[in-house]
């Protein structure tokens, strides 16, 4: 059964840094590509980067470019979320997904980041 | 403002069909396949239609997805009770600035 795992989430002051992370089992984690997805509350999804399998190819959207670092250590079935000058319109859950096809099919619970003062 | 376009809402009475459509562009939904997702209340959103069309194991053929040109489609047929969630479609989308994945605003589905 595929599992993905988000940790890391919580409350931080504008323009700080945060590290997310997602453990993944159940399945080749090196044979996917992976996503981070977010929704800020009461809103909709807003895709947030990708990466490839081999970790040479990223995607992000343009509001992340430059702040936010997506990674992953095949090694530790993981896949991580590094945001840097964080904003308050950053705040939202953050969704890891494994891709089915090349959009995102299993997704963890989520966690939630909050950017306040 | 998405780049792709649902309606806010639909709704419709148990046993009935409904519709939701996902209008886009010649850069997302008329080069790339179109997803759907449902959102249960309180859930993770979860896939429902890959590749225009495909039902992942587990999906009820109830469900089912289409697309002609820039414009997509997910269709609900024998409505249930348990249906009621929100509704997203998303694509790939080909952009200047480089690719990137865009989603729908997302369709509340109400039954009756």
């Amino acid at each position: 059964e595929v599992q993905l795992v988000e940790s890391g989430g919580g409350l931080v002051q504008p323009g700080g840094s945060l590290r997310l992370s997602c453990a993944a089992s159940g399945f080749t984690f090196s044979s996917y590509w992976m996503s981070w997805v977010r929704q800020a509350p009461g809103k909709g999804l807003e895709w947030v980067a990708n990466i490839k399998q081999d970790g040479s190819e990223k995607y992000y959207v343009d509001s992340v470019k430059g702040r936010f670092t997506i990674s992953r250590d095949n090694a530790k079935n993981s896949l991580y979320l590094q945001m840097n000058s964080l904003r308050a319109e950053d705040t939202a859950v953050y969704y890891c997904a494994r891709e089915t096809g090349d959009l995102p099919g299993y997704w963890g619970q989520g966690t939630l980041v909050t950017v306040s003062s | 403002q998405s780049v792709l376009t649902q309606p806010p809402s639909a709704s419709g009475t148990p046993g009935q069909r409904v519709t939701i459509s996902c209008s886009g562009s010649s850069s997302n939904i008329g080069s790339n396949y179109v997803y759907w997702y449902q959102q249960l209340p309180g859930t993770a959103p979860k896939l429902l239609i890959y590749r225009n069309n495909q039902r992942p194991s587990g999906v009820p053929d109830r469900f089912s997805g289409s697309k002609s040109g820039t414009s997509a489609s997910l269709a609900i047929s024998g409505l249930r009770s348990e249906d009621e969630a929100d509704y997203y479609c998303a694509a790939w989308d080909d952009s200047l600035s480089g690719p990137y994945v865009v989603f729908g605003g997302g369709t509340k589905l109400t039954v009756l």
